[in-house]
């Protein structure tokens, strides 16, 4: 199984919808969750935290479910300019920021 | 505002070749570390280094060479290049190893071996 599980995509979705993303993690014991956004032939830039309670950033919602062991992503009223891949990041506490990175849901915004 | 800068951008070398892939950054960061993204894999960390003087390997490090003389630079080295290094290669870094410092990534090397 691998440490951080994410479903590649590619969401089509028109302009305005509503798009969730889910992302598995497998050491019980991970400290820390990040979402990352990666556009085409990019850096990742970070786009948000995501704490224990859940966290609103604009449009954007993250939550985190320690029991079931997933972290999740919420884009409310899409724009076109949205469409990237979403990286799920884990931090699994083993010293330095060791991040254990997805390999991305794509999200494809179109008009 | 500089941020992360590596170069070269792109880069295409022959099997047995070295090269050294250049990082720097100018927001005194201690924290600094290298990775590698292949198509249908997350972000695999290379090396890294907490501060001058000071490096330790990471997932994947076999084949390559890092060092920190300075706070800024942070330079990886192919040995003898393979055609498994084809890659895109992000440096990066972090105010510090706190668990929910983000990370400040460059715009990445582009590098084909062939």
């Amino acid at each position: 199984r691998k440490e951080v599980e994410q479903d590649p995509g590619p969401f089509n979705v028109p302009e305005g919808a509503t798009v969730a993303f889910n992302c598995t993690y497998s050491n019980s014991a991970s400290q820390s969750f990040f979402w990352y956004r990666q556009d085409c032939r990019k850096e990742p830039k970070l786009l948000m935290s995501v704490y224990s309670s859940g966290n609103e950033d604009g449009r954007f919602t993250a939550q985190l479910n320690r029991a079931s062991q997933y972290i999740s992503l919420l884009i409310r009223d899409s724009k076109l300019s949205d469409s990237a891949t979403y990286l799920c990041v884990v931090n699994p506490g083993t010293g330095f920021q060791k991040l254990v990175f997805g390999t991305g849901t794509r999200l494809l915004v179109s008009p | 505002n500089a941020g992360v800068t590596q170069t070269p951008k792109f880069q295409v070398l022959k099997t047995g070749q070295s090269m050294t892939l250049q990082c720097a950054q100018d927001m005194n960061h201690e924290y600094m570390s290298w990775y590698r993204q292949d198509p249908g894999m997350g972000l695999r960390l290379i090396h890294y280094s907490v501060g001058a003087g000071i490096t330790d390997q990471g997932e994947v490090p076999n084949g390559y060479n890092v060092s920190r003389s300075t706070t800024e630079d942070f330079p990886l080295r192919l040995l003898s290049a393979a055609p498994s290094q084809t890659s895109v290669y992000f440096c990066a870094s972090s105010y510090s190893q706190g668990p929910m410092e983000p990370q400040h990534f460059g715009d990445g090397t582009r590098l084909s071996i062939l």
